[in-house]
């Protein structure tokens, strides 16, 4: 089973547009819900984290959105740039398990 | 300051023989956990060690199997080699045993097997 589901799989964006990834997840036990960015040949960075106390939490251009109620959260990337081209994925995590989405290839044009 | 790094870089083995990649975490990270990422999906939990015991474990055979030293470096071997074996694997480091902080990934070992 799946423990935690990410969409669309590749996404193209215009330069200045707003890029959108979604993540659901199944286990309500999850307490912490990360995103990393993966450019080719490189290991995953650490972009945000959330955890599920607080619905929305921003750093520079990008924004965690989290619904509890849901068990939904996403990425929103403001003023995407062609350098934030690159894979994304969703993490979730509890009692010292951890679980990835599978991904989204974003393509920001120029 | 040094991030997590890993050896080899890339390693290249035959199907039946054993393996050991290397990991040195962030200085004063405590906390070392290992991913295996096969292309196009994302990275499957292994193991995750703090203070040299192993406080989480994925879904994996036995084949698998972890330490970690006394400094916090960490080794994976992997026995019995298959075919599908062949991944990246990914070592990150966190700075306690908790899975609700955030972890720091290496570039990771490309390991092929024929």
């Amino acid at each position: 089973q799946q423990q935690v589901k990410q969409s669309p799989q590749s996404l193209i964006v215009q330069k200045g547009g707003i890029s959108i990834i979604n993540c659901a997840y199944e286990n309500t036990a999850f307490d912490y819900f990360p995103w990393y960015q993966q450019f080719p040949g490189k290991g995953p960075a650490l972009l945000i984290a959330i955890r599920p106390d607080v619905s929305e939490k921003k750093e520079g251009r990008f924004t965690i959105s989290f619904n509890k109620s849901a068990k939904q959260f996403s990425l929103h990337i403001m003023d995407s740039q062609p350098g934030d081209s690159a894979t994304y994925f969703c993490a979730s995590s509890y009692f010292n398990k951890f679980y990835f989405g599978s991904g989204t290839k974003l393509n920001v044009k120029p | 300051d040094a991030g997590v790094t890993q050896s080899p870089t890339h390693l290249i083995k035959t199907r039946g023989q054993q393996v050991t990649l290397r990991c040195s975490p962030i200085s004063g990270h405590k906390s070392v956990s290992w991913y295996q990422q096969v292309l196009g999906q994302g990275p499957q939990f292994i193991f995750q060690y703090y203070e040299k015991e192993e406080r989480g474990r994925g879904n994996f055979p036995d084949r698998f199997s972890a330490r970690q030293f006394p400094n916090y470096s960490s080794e994976l071997n992997v026995n019995a080699l298959l075919l599908g074996d062949s991944a990246l694997y990914l070592c990150a480091s966190s700075l306690g045993g908790y899975s609700n902080q955030p972890q720091h990934f290496g570039d990771g070992t490309r390991l092929s097997i024929l």
